[in-house]
């Protein structure tokens, strides 16, 4: 089944402890993205990736790191959360980025106390 | 920059109603216009697109066509169902951009 997988679903943490959220995809995608998803601000896009070892700011990419070595795979790391990271984080994917339809995970809740 | 602007919800609509969801951007040249929708608990899917002016996108009765004139691309059911309660949002991408760029979402619920 293709899909886009993300692990963990949902997640509590504390102020400064470093995390990763895990994104995959099955489709053989060239394009992956990251947003976030807060009440009255809709989604904001936080990194995206083009391509293998390519890699862009988003509108919001403060306090965040991305990486993707691998085509299937493109983590987000939060060397030290803070509670104004608390929010719903979608990955996406698609086959080319632009026009292209993107295909979302299910999404991870992250709360940050 | 680009922009999306959705009118603002909750949207509450009895089973049958007509739906209009207002959606205007802005960008320059000519952005591809899409409708995705998020039911609860799930992330978003894509609903219907449109790629070039006067372009009607359609799916599972939803309508939307994409107006150059008057920068818009409303979304449109003759009779809408209970199934399609969730947040509808609109979005744009530039022309040879790798960007999405979503409107806040329309939350819409349809009561039996």
């Amino acid at each position: 089944e293709a899909q886009v997988t993300q692990n963990p679903r949902y997640l509590i943490t504390v102020t400064g402890k470093k995390l990763t959220v895990t994104c995959s995809q099955n489709m053989n995608h060239e394009y992956m993205s990251w947003y976030r998803q807060d009440p009255g601000l809709g989604l904001r896009q936080i990194y995206y990736s083009m391509n293998v070892e390519v890699t862009d700011k988003g509108d919001v990419p403060e306090g965040y790191k991305v990486s993707r070595k691998e085509k299937r795979n493109f983590p987000l790391i939060l060397e030290s959360p803070s509670p104004n990271q608390t929010s719903l984080y979608f990955c996406a994917s698609s086959l080319k980025g632009g026009d292209y339809e993107q295909y979302f995970g299910p999404g991870t809740r992250l709360t940050v106390t | 920059g680009n922009s999306v602007t959705q009118m603002e919800g909750p949207v509450t609509l009895s089973e049958e109603a007509f739906l209009t969801i207002n959606c205007t951007y802005t960008a320059t040249g000519y952005p591809s216009l899409f409708w995705y929708v998020q039911y609860p608990g799930e992330g978003l899917q894509l609903l219907l697109k449109a790629t070039k002016a006067d372009d009607k996108g359609s799916n599972k009765g939803f309508e939307a066509t994409y107006r150059k004139e008057t920068t818009s691309f409303h979304l449109e059911k003759g009779s809408v169902q209970v199934s399609d309660s969730a947040v509808y949002f609109c979005a744009l991408s530039g022309a040879g951009s790798y960007q999405l760029t979503f409107g806040k979402g329309t939350k819409l619920s349809v009561i039996p």
